[in-house]
């Protein structure tokens, strides 16, 4: 069974602060994937990354950066957070062109 | 530029009637498709996928329809049961022999509430 998890099921941060958001599968998984979710938005890929140390632009890629050291584990991170970055963000992974398993989901609010 | 759209951001049916969920997409690249379901406070979950070289996949009370020519596909849940309250996404795939085709691109989702 696919387990993906996130470091935090709800965070609060200010403005300015640099934000990490830690992602871990336990599948051996070699994709993974950054989301977020806004209403009437639906999910925009950030960033994924095929394997360790590669990293690709998703659709909405400006005021992230990820960071992919090992396999098992895909950080995504908020150089300067804002307040529009208060969103719902979502992991997944996945074997080759399989099925993406998602993580239960962090939900951030930048003050 | 939103490739992938469902235009109903809700919907609600009864319970044991069929529930049609719809979704349109642009990019005629896109050959495979997937419907997730996603529950509030969780991760979505893979619910039922169809690949362009067929026009119907089914699985138990989901059937998900594929109209290339229309570049539309729908979930159909029948029975519809309280469970199946939940935000539905579909999402769509870049050809399996292209660089990058693990990527989704998902739909804005809609709501769907069974009335019991």
């Amino acid at each position: 069974d696919v387990k993906v998890t996130q470091s935090s099921r709800y965070l609060v941060k200010r403005t300015g602060e640099k934000v990490f958001l830690e992602c871990v599968q336990d599948m051996d998984h070699e994709n993974m994937f950054w989301y977020r979710q806004d209403p009437g938005l639906g999910l925009r890929l950030i960033y994924f990354s095929y394997d360790v140390k590669m990293k690709e632009k998703g659709d909405i890629p400006e005021g992230y950066s990820v960071s992919r050291e090992k396999k098992e584990r895909f950080s995504l991170i908020l150089e300067s957070a804002s307040t529009n970055q208060t969103s719902m963000y979502l992991c997944a992974s996945s074997l080759g062109t399989d099925t993406q398993y998602f993580g239960p989901g962090t939900r951030l609010t930048v003050l | 530029d939103q490739q992938v759209k469902q235009n109903s951001p809700s919907l609600s049916v009864q319970e044991g009637r069929i529930s049609i969920l719809n979704c349109d997409y642009t990019n005629s690249m896109f050959d495979y498709f997937l419907w997730y379901k996603k529950y509030p406070a969780e991760g979505p979950t893979f619910l039922i996928s169809i690949s362009s070289i067929k026009d119907k996949n089914e699985d138990g009370r989901f059937t998900v329809f594929l109209n290339k020519s229309a570049k539309h596909l729908s979930l159909h849940i029948v029975p519809s049961q309280p469970g199946d309250s939940a935000v539905y996404f579909c999402a769509a795939s870049v050809g399996l022999s292209n660089f990058g085709n693990e990527k989704l691109t998902f739909g804005t989702g809609t709501r769907l509430t069974i009335i019991p």
